[in-house]
Protein backbone atom coordinates (compact mmCIF):
# COMPACT_ATOMS: atom_id res chain seq x y z
CA UNK A 1 0.00 0.00 0.00
CA UNK A 2 0.73 3.39 -0.37
CA UNK A 3 3.07 5.00 2.43
CA UNK A 4 3.51 8.77 3.68
CA UNK A 5 4.69 10.86 0.70
CA UNK A 6 5.64 14.63 0.72
CA UNK A 7 6.07 17.07 -1.86
CA UNK A 8 8.25 18.89 -3.07
CA UNK A 9 11.14 16.21 -2.18
CA UNK A 10 13.59 19.36 -2.31
CA UNK A 11 12.83 22.83 -2.03
CA UNK A 12 15.35 25.60 -2.98
CA UNK A 13 14.36 29.35 -1.70
CA UNK A 14 15.84 32.77 -0.63
CA UNK A 15 15.78 34.15 2.53
CA UNK A 16 12.80 35.79 3.57
CA UNK A 17 10.85 33.66 1.12
CA UNK A 18 7.62 31.85 2.07
CA UNK A 19 7.21 28.61 1.36
CA UNK A 20 4.72 25.70 2.01
CA UNK A 21 5.55 22.08 2.52
CA UNK A 22 2.75 19.24 1.76
CA UNK A 23 2.48 15.68 3.53
CA UNK A 24 -0.15 13.14 2.49
CA UNK A 25 -0.26 10.74 5.37
CA UNK A 26 -1.48 7.08 5.45
CA UNK A 27 -5.29 6.91 3.76
CA UNK A 28 -7.46 6.65 7.74
CA UNK A 29 -4.26 7.58 9.47
CA UNK A 30 -5.85 10.52 12.49
CA UNK A 31 -3.16 11.01 13.73
CA UNK A 32 -0.05 13.44 12.00
CA UNK A 33 3.41 14.57 12.78
CA UNK A 34 6.22 17.07 11.59
CA UNK A 35 9.77 16.90 12.47
CA UNK A 36 12.58 19.16 11.35
CA UNK A 37 16.12 17.05 11.27
CA UNK A 38 19.31 19.12 10.36
CA UNK A 39 22.08 17.80 9.47
CA UNK A 40 23.85 15.05 11.80
CA UNK A 41 20.77 15.41 13.83
CA UNK A 42 18.08 13.15 15.04
CA UNK A 43 14.56 14.32 14.26
CA UNK A 44 13.51 16.71 16.01
CA UNK A 45 9.44 17.28 17.18
CA UNK A 46 7.63 20.52 15.76
CA UNK A 47 3.70 19.30 15.76
CA UNK A 48 1.26 17.30 16.20
CA UNK A 49 -2.40 16.75 14.66
CA UNK A 50 -5.51 14.45 15.95
CA UNK A 51 -7.66 14.85 13.45
CA UNK A 52 -7.92 18.45 12.01
CA UNK A 53 -6.21 20.13 15.37
CA UNK A 54 -3.38 20.50 16.37
CA UNK A 55 -3.55 18.86 19.75
CA UNK A 56 0.89 19.70 20.11
CA UNK A 57 2.65 22.52 18.60
CA UNK A 58 5.33 23.31 21.35
CA UNK A 59 8.02 21.95 19.06
CA UNK A 60 7.25 24.77 16.24
CA UNK A 61 10.43 27.09 16.84
CA UNK A 62 9.05 30.42 16.33
CA UNK A 63 6.08 32.20 15.27
CA UNK A 64 7.30 31.90 11.62
CA UNK A 65 6.41 28.10 11.43
CA UNK A 66 2.53 27.34 11.31
CA UNK A 67 0.65 23.57 10.09
CA UNK A 68 -2.75 23.25 8.85
CA UNK A 69 -4.69 19.70 8.31
CA UNK A 70 -8.01 21.19 7.17
CA UNK A 71 -9.75 17.97 6.74
CA UNK A 72 -8.07 15.95 8.58
CA UNK A 73 -5.68 14.44 5.91
CA UNK A 74 -3.20 16.04 3.92
CA UNK A 75 -1.05 18.44 5.87
CA UNK A 76 0.62 21.77 4.78
CA UNK A 77 3.59 22.93 6.55
CA UNK A 78 4.25 26.72 6.24
CA UNK A 79 6.88 28.71 6.77
CA UNK A 80 6.93 32.72 6.41
CA UNK A 81 10.47 34.55 5.88
CA UNK A 82 12.62 31.88 5.74
CA UNK A 83 16.15 31.94 7.20
CA UNK A 84 19.35 30.29 6.76
CA UNK A 85 19.08 28.47 10.20
CA UNK A 86 15.43 26.89 8.54
CA UNK A 87 17.43 24.39 6.14
CA UNK A 88 16.79 21.37 7.08
CA UNK A 89 14.83 17.44 5.97
CA UNK A 90 11.33 18.40 7.04
CA UNK A 91 9.26 14.99 7.50
CA UNK A 92 6.19 13.82 8.22
CA UNK A 93 4.91 10.45 10.06
CA UNK A 94 1.19 9.28 10.75
CA UNK A 95 -0.08 6.74 12.80
CA UNK A 96 -3.13 5.26 12.78
CA UNK A 97 -4.39 6.96 16.10
CA UNK A 98 -5.72 3.99 17.53
CA UNK A 99 -2.32 2.98 19.93
CA UNK A 100 -1.97 6.04 21.88
CA UNK A 101 0.91 7.36 22.72
CA UNK A 102 2.97 4.29 21.56
CA UNK A 103 1.21 3.77 17.66
CA UNK A 104 3.93 3.24 15.63
CA UNK A 105 4.73 6.73 12.92
CA UNK A 106 4.83 5.87 9.53
CA UNK A 107 7.89 8.64 8.26
CA UNK A 108 7.46 9.72 4.91
CA UNK A 109 10.75 10.35 2.71
CA UNK A 110 11.16 14.49 3.82
CA UNK A 111 11.26 17.60 2.04
CA UNK A 112 14.63 18.79 1.57
CA UNK A 113 15.08 22.35 2.55
CA UNK A 114 17.64 24.96 1.81
CA UNK A 115 17.40 28.62 2.02
CA UNK A 116 20.19 30.09 -0.29
CA UNK B 1 17.28 20.29 29.80
CA UNK B 2 16.66 16.44 28.26
CA UNK B 3 19.72 15.04 26.76
CA UNK B 4 20.15 11.78 24.62
CA UNK B 5 23.50 10.18 23.71
CA UNK B 6 24.32 7.69 21.03
CA UNK B 7 27.32 6.13 22.03
CA UNK B 8 29.35 6.72 19.06
CA UNK B 9 28.34 8.67 15.90
CA UNK B 10 30.29 5.64 13.42
CA UNK B 11 30.52 2.00 14.36
CA UNK B 12 31.95 -0.73 11.76
CA UNK B 13 31.52 -4.52 12.54
CA UNK B 14 32.44 -7.46 10.69
CA UNK B 15 30.35 -9.25 9.20
CA UNK B 16 28.46 -11.76 11.48
CA UNK B 17 29.42 -10.43 14.13
CA UNK B 18 26.89 -8.66 17.17
CA UNK B 19 26.64 -5.14 16.68
CA UNK B 20 25.72 -3.55 20.24
CA UNK B 21 24.28 0.29 20.09
CA UNK B 22 24.30 2.02 23.43
CA UNK B 23 21.72 4.98 24.24
CA UNK B 24 22.21 6.88 27.05
CA UNK B 25 19.47 9.69 28.24
CA UNK B 26 19.23 12.50 31.46
CA UNK B 27 17.07 14.66 32.63
CA UNK B 28 14.21 12.07 31.55
CA UNK B 29 11.94 9.76 32.34
CA UNK B 30 10.53 8.16 29.61
CA UNK B 31 7.75 5.96 29.74
CA UNK B 32 8.84 4.12 26.28
CA UNK B 33 11.52 3.98 24.00
CA UNK B 34 11.59 3.31 20.71
CA UNK B 35 14.51 2.06 18.11
CA UNK B 36 14.11 3.38 14.21
CA UNK B 37 16.54 2.39 10.72
CA UNK B 38 17.20 5.29 8.81
CA UNK B 39 18.82 5.09 5.26
CA UNK B 40 19.99 7.68 3.17
CA UNK B 41 17.54 9.61 1.84
CA UNK B 42 14.91 8.43 3.79
CA UNK B 43 12.82 8.86 6.48
CA UNK B 44 13.48 6.65 9.93
CA UNK B 45 11.59 3.17 9.96
CA UNK B 46 10.11 1.40 13.19
CA UNK B 47 11.76 -1.00 14.73
CA UNK B 48 11.16 -1.94 17.92
CA UNK B 49 9.22 -0.22 21.08
CA UNK B 50 9.79 -1.33 24.79
CA UNK B 51 8.06 0.58 27.95
CA UNK B 52 9.51 1.21 30.83
CA UNK B 53 8.07 -1.57 33.16
CA UNK B 54 9.72 -4.14 30.24
CA UNK B 55 13.35 -5.02 30.88
CA UNK B 56 14.22 -6.68 27.06
CA UNK B 57 12.47 -6.93 23.77
CA UNK B 58 13.57 -9.37 20.66
CA UNK B 59 12.38 -9.03 17.10
CA UNK B 60 13.92 -11.68 14.80
CA UNK B 61 17.85 -11.08 15.16
CA UNK B 62 17.10 -7.71 17.34
CA UNK B 63 17.04 -7.24 20.73
CA UNK B 64 16.09 -4.40 23.39
CA UNK B 65 16.57 -3.40 26.38
CA UNK B 66 15.90 -0.92 28.85
CA UNK B 67 17.04 0.13 32.59
CA UNK B 68 15.75 2.56 33.84
CA UNK B 69 18.15 3.05 36.70
CA UNK B 70 20.86 3.19 34.77
CA UNK B 71 19.18 5.37 31.89
CA UNK B 72 20.29 3.23 29.52
CA UNK B 73 19.07 1.02 26.33
CA UNK B 74 20.92 -1.35 24.64
CA UNK B 75 20.03 -2.11 21.12
CA UNK B 76 22.02 -5.42 19.66
CA UNK B 77 21.85 -6.84 16.27
CA UNK B 78 23.02 -10.36 15.60
CA UNK B 79 24.34 -12.20 13.17
CA UNK B 80 24.41 -9.00 11.40
CA UNK B 81 24.67 -8.75 7.53
CA UNK B 82 25.96 -5.72 5.03
CA UNK B 83 21.96 -4.95 4.53
CA UNK B 84 22.26 -3.51 8.59
CA UNK B 85 23.99 -0.81 7.44
CA UNK B 86 22.17 2.35 8.01
CA UNK B 87 22.03 5.40 10.92
CA UNK B 88 19.90 3.73 14.24
CA UNK B 89 18.27 6.39 16.14
CA UNK B 90 16.70 5.90 19.30
CA UNK B 91 13.61 7.87 20.75
CA UNK B 92 12.12 8.74 24.11
CA UNK B 93 8.44 8.99 25.12
CA UNK B 94 6.73 10.56 28.03
CA UNK B 95 3.68 9.14 29.51
CA UNK B 96 1.03 11.54 27.69
CA UNK B 97 2.99 12.46 25.54
CA UNK B 98 3.01 12.24 21.62
CA UNK B 99 6.38 13.96 21.53
CA UNK B 100 9.01 12.06 20.51
CA UNK B 101 12.95 12.98 21.70
CA UNK B 102 15.12 11.93 19.26
CA UNK B 103 19.04 10.98 19.91
CA UNK B 104 21.58 11.71 16.74
CA UNK B 105 22.00 8.47 16.19
CA UNK B 106 24.84 6.04 15.23
CA UNK B 107 25.89 4.83 11.82
CA UNK B 108 26.34 1.18 11.30
CA UNK B 109 28.76 -0.47 8.93
CA UNK B 110 28.91 -3.83 8.85
CA UNK B 111 31.72 -4.96 6.26
CA UNK B 112 31.73 -8.37 4.46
Amino acid sequence: GAGVSQTPSNKVTEKGKYVELRCDPISGHTALYWYRQSLGQGPEFLIYFQGTGAADDSGLPNDRFFAVRPEGSVSTLKIQRTERGDSAVYLCASSSGAGGITDTQYFGPGTRLTVL
Amino acid sequence: SQKIEQNSEALNIQEGKTATLTCNYTNYSPAYLQWYRQDPGRGPVFLLLIRENEKEKRKERLKVTFDTTLKQSLFHITASQPADSATYLCALGGAGSYQLTFGKGTKLSVIP
